[in-house]
């Protein structure tokens, strides 16, 4: 069974960061690029960031670029999202993603709250 | 890169078909057949529906159709179902360093 799960969210002062991981299982991981999608509380969803299966190639949403630091070790089947620089708007709901032609598997969320 | 267009709501009665439409622009929907639609159920993760514009991963119900025409991508619901109730979004590869957009979201509601 392929599973998803992330970890490391909470609550965070304006300005500081946090690290989010996302611990793959059931598959392949090292074959599949990955991607971060996140919601902010009863918005829509939006795209965060891409790592490619090798890690070499990456891409970021315009609004985290130069602020997150999307990263993988196959190793450990493992996904993570360096955040810094939080601000108030980068509250939601992250979900780590897999991807292929589209976003087939997901995980389930973790909450990250920028809040003094 | 903004967000494509989706209704904010579409309603219907069981077992009607409803359509929702997603607007995107040349540089995404209208370029590449890389179109997707979400399902997602109140405190849940989104369900992949539609990928490549029309095909259906394993296990979606055929009640489901996706197509697309010029810059406007569109997700049918034939036979509609209380199960159907949910927040629905489409996606599109854009080929940029933004390499994906999301939908504004679309309520479903069934009367």
């Amino acid at each position: 069974e392929i599973q998803l799960v992330e970890s490391g969210g909470g609550l965070v002062q304006p300005g500081g960061s946090l690290r989010l991981s996302c611990a793959a299982s059931g598959f392949s991981f090292s074959t599949y690029g990955m991607n971060w999608v996140r919601q902010a509380p009863g918005k829509g969803l939006e795209w965060v960031s891409y790592i490619g299966k090798s890690g070499r190639t990456i891409h970021y949403a315009d609004s985290v670029q130069g602020r997150f630091t999307i990263s993988r070790d196959n190793a450990k089947n493992s996904l993570y999202l360096q955040m810094d620089s939080l601000r108030a708007e980068d509250s939601a709901l992250y979900y780590c993603a897999r991807r292929t032609a589209f976003f087939d598997y997901w995980g389930q969320g973790i909450l990250v709250t920028v809040s003094s | 890169q903004s967000a494509l267009t989706q209704p904010a709501s579409v309603s219907g009665s069981p077992g009607q078909s409803i359509t929702i439409s997603c607007t995107g622009t040349s540089s995404d929907i209208g370029r590449y057949n890389f179109v997707s639609w979400y399902q997602q159920h109140p405190g849940k993760a989104p369900k992949a529906l539609i990928y490549e514009v029309s095909n259906r991963p394993s296990g979606v119900s055929i009640r489901f159709s996706g197509s697309k025409s010029g810059n406007t991508a569109s997700l049918t619901i034939s036979g509609l179902q209380a199960e159907d109730e949910a927040d629905y979004y489409c996606s599109s590869y854009t080929g940029s360093n933004t390499l994906d957009v999301f939908g504004t979201g679309t309520r479903v509601t069934v009367l």
